[in-house]
């Protein structure tokens, strides 16, 4: 149990093209979604956190026209980066938390995005 | 501000070693610890801890939390070539199901 998945797991764009990014939790409901990023060597930066039928909360410092997010469902969210640039290039994760009484968090395999 | 350090930052052992990674955290009302593995892609979860004092093991894998000390321990006893990756701990607190990920210990265990 506790599968999530992410599409695609690579993808490469064009400057200036925008790219989205799917998480699926597979045999649960996620109440919330966690993206982050992942630098080379480093640890996972958290992005933001998707509610289910709500606004997504950024951090600070991440831009929200920059980085869509859209939970549309109790099982799918997704990240748009709109009009890319080189340095979006990066390993962009997600996670998904059944919520409600559970805090475990469960991770995504991951998309690895190179913008040109 | 909240955060999470781990030490150490890396460590080369020879297979049958025993290992310990540490977690610190300065987390406002915590609530639990999450251990992961990251081998080349995502993190797979190992552990969540919420109380002080009670060991979760996993064949070679343990983990216990200290509350008083705001730490915890990955113990890892005969490591093996497989065993080889970057470990993450992450802490959480209360009225939010967000973590904070520490910068991870990258383990390389030798043959």
């Amino acid at each position: 149990g506790a599968v999530v998945s992410q599409h695609p797991s690579r993808v490469i764009c064009k400057s200036g093209t925008s790219v989205k990014i799917e998480c699926r939790s597979l045999d649960f409901q996620a109440t919330t979604m966690f993206w982050y990023r992942q630098f080379p060597k480093q640890s996972l930066m958290l992005m933001a956190t998707s509610n289910e039928g709500s606004k997504a909360t950024y951090e600070q410092g991440v831009e929200k026209d920059k980085f869509l997010i859209n939970h549309a469902s109790l099982t799918l969210s997704t990240l748009t980066v709109t009009s890319a640039h080189p340095e979006d290039s990066s390993f962009y994760i997600c996670s998904a938390s059944p919520g409600a009484s559970s805090y475990e968090q469960y991770f995504g395999p991951g998309t690895r995005l190179t913008v040109t | 501000e909240d955060k999470v350090v781990q030490s150490p930052l890396s460590l080369v052992v020879h297979e049958g070693d025993t290992v310990t990674l540490n977690c610190s955290y300065e987390v406002t009302n915590f609530r639990s610890l999450l251990w992961y593995k990251q081998e080349k892609k995502a993190p797979t979860f190992l552990f969540m801890l919420t109380s002080s004092g009670i060991e979760k093991k996993s064949g070679r894998l343990s983990s216990i939390l200290d509350k008083k000390e705001l730490s915890s321990i990955l113990n890892i006893t005969a490591t093996q070539t497989g065993d080889s990756a970057i470990y993450l701990c992450a802490v959480g607190g209360s009225g939010t199901y967000k973590y904070i990920f520490g910068t991870g210990t990258r383990l390389k265990v030798l043959a």
